[in-house]
């Protein structure tokens, strides 16, 4: 069955850290990606997606994801977080062309001032 | 620029009660709308998603049902609430120029009681 993997449910970094969030998917030659952030009690806001070219994709608020095809990841990453980053984050993946869009089950992160 | 209402935003409501919530787009036409109901720790499930009015496919078989009146309008109903309804309601949308990105609402959180 297609599926996306978000392999941590938690993760917590201090405040100016770095931050990898991981997320691997299982199917798809071409894939289309995007990563979402939810804070608590709200809607999800699109950071960042990839549907072709460069592998390295930028996003807002300072975050970017590497799409790399031999180990079907898309990771998000950001080289200092701030206490505002606080909040769930959902990797999503469209298989091919003509399929619905699919997300993970979240990761909550965790800010340590 | 597009943007996405729902309403009400939160709704606490009796078992066996029935339920309306919705959700109204602005700044685009025909429009792919989508429900998804979202449970603690248990990720985003798709409800429902219309690709135009009147055409409305389910995921999956439940107590709940969705229509589309207008291009921009989506509603989401019961006729009887049961326990296991209660959780957070997203609506989002995507248009044929946008890929497959998809945009959501600001959310409405329903109790059964």
């Amino acid at each position: 069955a297609q599926s996306v993997t978000q392999p941590d449910i938690h993760i917590t970094v201090s405040e100016g850290a770095s931050l990898e969030l991981r997320c691997n998917y299982s199917y798809g030659a071409t894939p289309y990606l995007f990563w979402y952030v939810q804070s608590p009690g709200q809607g999800l806001q699109l950071l960042l997606k990839y549907f072709s070219g460069d592998t390295l994709v930028q996003g807002i608020k300072g975050f970017e994801a590497e799409f790399k095809r031999s180990q079907s990841s898309f990771n998000l990453r950001k080289p200092s977080v701030h206490w505002s980053d606080a909040a769930e984050y959902f990797c999503a993946v469209v298989p091919n062309r003509d399929d619905k869009i699919i997300f993970g089950k979240g990761t909550r992160l965790h800010i340590l001032p | 620029s597009q943007t996405i209402h729902q309403w009400p935003a939160t709704l606490v409501q009796p078992v066996g009660s029935p339920l309306s919530l919705e959700c109204t787009v602005e700044g685009t036409s025909n429009p792919n709308l989508y429900w998804y109901r979202q449970a603690a720790g248990r990720g985003l499930q798709l409800l429902f998603y219309s690709v135009g009015i009147g055409q409305i496919s389910s995921e999956v078989p439940q107590n709940l049902s969705a229509s589309r009146p207008q291009d921009r309008q989506f509603i989401l109903s019961s006729k009887k609430l049961l326990l296991s309804d209660s959780g957070f309601y997203l609506c989002a949308w995507s248009g044929w120029d946008r890929g497959h990105e998809q945009y959501f609402g600001p959310g409405t959180r329903l109790t059964v009681t």
